[in-house]
Formats: C-alpha cells, sequence, structure tokens
C-alpha cells in the first residue's frame, strides 16, 4: 500500500472549514484514498472514500488532485465534535480482507 | 456502536492470566478483525476473519489466538497475558469488496475493550 504523510495537527475556529491534506506521491492506479477519523476513545469511524473524482457525502468532502499524488478532506462547517485525530489512508480495491494500516494522523481540534 | 458489541468493555487482570475478549455482530458481515491501539504506535492489526473457522494473522499476532465459531462472533485469546498487552482493543467488521458503501469494504469499528495487566 502506498504510505501517506499528514501533518502532525491542526487547528481550525469553530464554523469554518477545516482542510486536511494527505500526501499519498506513490499512489498506484488501483488505489483508493480512504479517511476515518477517531474522537477520543471511540473506535475509528469511516469518512469517505474516492479514486480520482471528487467525492462529498454528509460529512465531508474529499478532493484528489489530478496526479492523485494529494488529497484534502473537507469539512465544510467544523463543530467542537468534530475535533478527533483523522487518518488518511490508501488501499487497493480488491476482494477480500480490508487490512487498513493506519499511520499517527492529523489531531485535528476545533476551537470554540 | 451499532450492529457491533465488545465485551467486556473494561478488564483488569494479573500477569499469566487467560482472557478473552468477545466481539459480537448483528450485521451478518463476513469480515471480522481485531486490532490494538497503544500510545506511539497506532492501531494495529492482531488477527483477522474472512469466514467461520477461517482466520488469519495481522501484523501483531504473536501471544494471541482467535476464533469464530459462528458468523457473530470472534473472540481474541490472550494464553497467558503479560503487561506487554496491556492496551485498547477494537473489533471491526466489513462486509466485503462490492457491497455496503458504495462497495468499499469499509471498516465498522466497535466501541473498545481496555485490558490492564498488571
Amino acid at each position: 500500500d502506498a504510505k501517506t504523510t499528514q501533518p502532525t495537527s491542526m487547528d481550525c475556529a469553530e464554523g469554518r472549514a477545516a482542510n486536511l491534506p494527505c500526501n499519498h506521491s506513490t499512489i498506484s492506479g488501483n488505489e483508493y484514498v480512504y479517511w476515518y477519523r477517531q474522537i477520543h476513545s471511540q473506535g475509528p469511524q469511516y469518512i469517505i472514500h474516492g479514486l480520482k473524482n471528487n467525492e462529498t457525502n454528509e460529512m465531508a468532502s474529499l478532493i484528489i488532485t489530478e496526479d492523485r499524488k494529494s488529497s484534502t478532506l473537507i469539512l465544510p462547517h467544523a463543530t467542537l465534535r468534530d475535533t478527533a485525530v483523522y487518518y488518511c489512508i490508501v488501499r487497493p480495491q480488491i476482494q477480500g480482507a480490508q487490512k487498513l494500516v493506519f499511520g499517527q494522523g492529523t489531531r485535528l481540534t476545533i476551537n470554540p | 456502536d451499532a450492529g457491533i458489541t465488545q465485551s467486556p468493555r473494561h478488564k483488569v487482570t494479573e500477569t499469566g492470566t487467560p482472557v478473552t475478549l468477545r466481539c459480537h455482530q448483528t450485521e451478518n458481515h463476513r469480515y471480522m478483525y481485531w486490532y490494538r491501539q497503544d500510545p506511539g504506535h497506532g492501531l494495529r492489526l492482531i488477527h483477522y476473519s474472512y469466514g467461520v473457522k477461517d482466520t488469519d494473522k495481522g501484523e501483531v499476532s504473536d501471544g494471541y489466538s482467535v476464533s469464530r465459531s459462528k458468523t457473530e462472533d470472534f473472540l481474541l485469546t490472550l494464553e497467558s497475558a503479560t503487561s506487554s498487552q496491556t492496551s485498547v482493543y477494537f473489533c471491526a467488521i466489513s462486509e466485503g469488496f462490492g457491497r455496503g458503501i458504495s462497495g468499499a469494504n469499509v471498516l465498522t469499528f466497535g466501541a473498545g475493550s481496555r485490558l490492564t495487566v498488571l
């Protein structure tokens, strides 16, 4: 699986858009970008995933650059409950078990 | 978390004693996983299952065994607990590629089991 690089920590003001970057310069053509988050003491939670097109769901938007070497997760109107560690993971879409490898992620703090 | 239950949620035990953690799902998902989370190491895969009686090792399987006799239950056993196995353990489930959310084989995690080995 391609390696990902994320900032260790970020801050964002409540109500503003939080933009979390992820670098995955060695991504292969069949690999998807997944985002999960982990709120303190809870299990990780799936947010969104994409291959090459931008994606949006009720939680967030995912912007993937045209060369697919980086992506940005956007939380459009961050709330205090969005404070969490956010993980960017690159994995191929294959049959079988989804053996995700979690890095250290980005610790996002939403400030009032 | 909806559809996935871990028990016990908290356990304190002594070195050398056996411990079994249980993961129970009501989603009928094929795949089940056990992860552990430690400060400085993040989440690491211990074992996973791809069906009843079908299991395989993850990256940190030493000292752990698993069993899956029913679709809904995945047990993680520490035969003789050590202090290095003090951790938070998370169970996860997934449906498999081509199913579920956009066919993405998304993992759904349980709430975790905090184990302390004295």
